[in-house]
């Protein structure tokens, strides 16, 4: 079955320092890729998507490309904020449109 | 648009009370809706996926009887906690998606304790 691997955190990063959360899947097809996050006492926001190999979905900043070849979407910032500290899903939809979801990553940023 | 909305967003019951939870669809019509259990250190359960008129399917160990799922329209679908203990205290995430689109838009979540 389909499966989403996220880098264990938390990471914790200082104000201004750039950001990467690696995350891979396993999935028959070319399922459509995504980011969600989650603040504190909250449900999850989608962050960005891509439905497409090399496409690249972007967000307030946030980055990550389909990687098809590696079977990638890996989520980077170039200089992340205090407001940034958060969990962060990565998740896939394939054709069933039931989706599947990593671990979550916690997020924190120092000032 | 396409907003989400749970309630209540925390409730505290004894054990052995049934609680139910709503999830609604405020601007768009969910074919789909999905209930979630987040456990501590964020990993998030797919509980069971609902669709309008028709019966839950429900993820392998998910007890149905005790978490009944109705999902009696379009922008409603209701999650009930019967005989609660306090081990089903957690946190209850709905989301929910339109028809073709694989995107899916999360309620707030509700925090259950269960004393």
């Amino acid at each position: 079955g389909d499966s989403v691997t996220q880098m264990e955190g938390p990471v914790t990063l200082s104000e201004e320092a750039f950001l990467t959360i690696n995350c891979t899947y396993t999935a028959t097809g070319y399922p459509s890729l995504f980011w969600y996050v989650q603040y504190p006492g909250e449900g999850l926001q989608l962050l960005l998507k891509a439905t497409k190999a090399d496409d690249k979905g972007s967000n307030k900043g946030f980055e990550a490309t389909y990687r098809k070849e590696t079977t990638s979407f890996h989520l980077e910032k170039g200089s992340v904020q205090v407001s940034d500290s958060a969990v962060y899903f990565c998740a896939l939809s394939d054709l069933s449109y039931i989706p599947t979801f990593g671990r979550g990553t916690s997020l924190i940023v120092h000032p | 648009g396409a907003v989400v909305s749970q309630h209540p967003s925390r409730v505290i019951c004894k054990s052995g009370t049934s609680v139910k939870i709503e999830c609604r669809s405020l601007d768009f019509q969910a074919t789909t809706m999905f209930w979630y259990r987040q456990f501590p250190k964020q990993s998030l359960m797919l509980m069971a996926t609902s669709n309008e008129g028709s019966k839950a399917t429900y993820e392998q160990g998910v007890e149905k009887d005790k978490f009944l799922i109705n999902h009696a329209s379009l922008t409603l679908s209701t999650l009930t906690v019967t005989s609660a203990h306090p081990e089903d205290s957690s946190f209850y995430i709905c989301s929910a998606s339109l028809a073709g689109v694989y995107e899916q838009y999360f309620g707030p979540g509700t925090r259950l304790t269960v004393t």
